[in-house]
């Protein structure tokens, strides 16, 4: 099976930190994926990578950097944290087929104060 | 950038009604996914159509593709308590090489 982990399940961080979210997947997968979901809005793409050191912007990436150092690995970060970035965050891999499906990490629910 | 509609965002049942969630695209869809998300926790594949016209069934889940392949629907017969959660659907509209998630439809089932 297909294991996508999260660094954190929860955190709460102080406007103006810098804050780091790891997700690692087991299943050798080329793409990554994160989002946020927030009530009513369904799942947003902040930013996503097709290869190592490869990363596009997604619909919402304001606010938001990424880092794809190795295949397995894709970090989030969030430079200088602000209160309408508490969400959740959710991290997904998916292999490089087409109409590839996309496995799921826990989330991080994130709280800025 | 390209939307893919989901209806209803909310539904409210008595165990043992049936439930229909309805996702539509204004462009044709490659493909449409079905994700079921379970109260605090993460959405979780259940199936994949490709083909136009296409229905898929895993036990009272129902899964549909319109003949245009610009909709489907997930329809769940006798619904019972461990269906509830947020239903998501996810499609490429107009060929996009990205996955694009309806907002979900939220289940709620009354004992």
């Amino acid at each position: 099976d297909v294991k996508v982990t999260q660094s954190s399940r929860y955190l709460v961080k102080r406007t103006g930190e810098k804050v780091f979210l790891e997700c690692v997947q087991d299943m050798d997968h080329e793409n990554m994926f994160w989002y946020r979901q927030d009530p009513g809005l369904g799942l947003r793409l902040i930013y996503f990578s097709y290869d190592v050191k490869m990363k596009e912007k997604g619909d919402i990436p304001e606010g938001y950097s990424v880092s794809r150092e190795k295949k397995e690995r894709f970090s989030l970060i969030l430079e200088s944290a602000s209160t309408n970035q508490t969400s959740m965050y959710l991290c997904a891999s998916s292999s490089g087929a087409i109409r590839e499906t996309q496995y799921f990490g826990p989330g991080t629910r994130l709280l800025v104060l | 950038g390209q939307q893919v509609m989901q209806i209803p965002q909310y539904q409210h049942v008595q165990e043992g009604e049936d439930f229909t969630t309805y996702c539509n695209s204004s462009t044709t869809l490659s493909n449409i996914q079905w994700y079921k998300q379970r109260p605090g926790g993460h959405p979780v594949f259940l199936i994949q159509l490709v083909k136009s016209g296409e229905v898929k069934k895993q036990k009272r889940l129902t899964f549909q593709f319109g003949e245009a392949k610009k909709n489907s629907s997930l329809h769940i017969t006798a619904t019972q308590t461990t269906d509830v959660g947020t239903y998501f659907c996810a499609g490429r509209p107009g060929g996009s090489e990205k996955l694009v998630f309806g907002k979900g439809t939220k289940l709620t089932v009354n004992p």
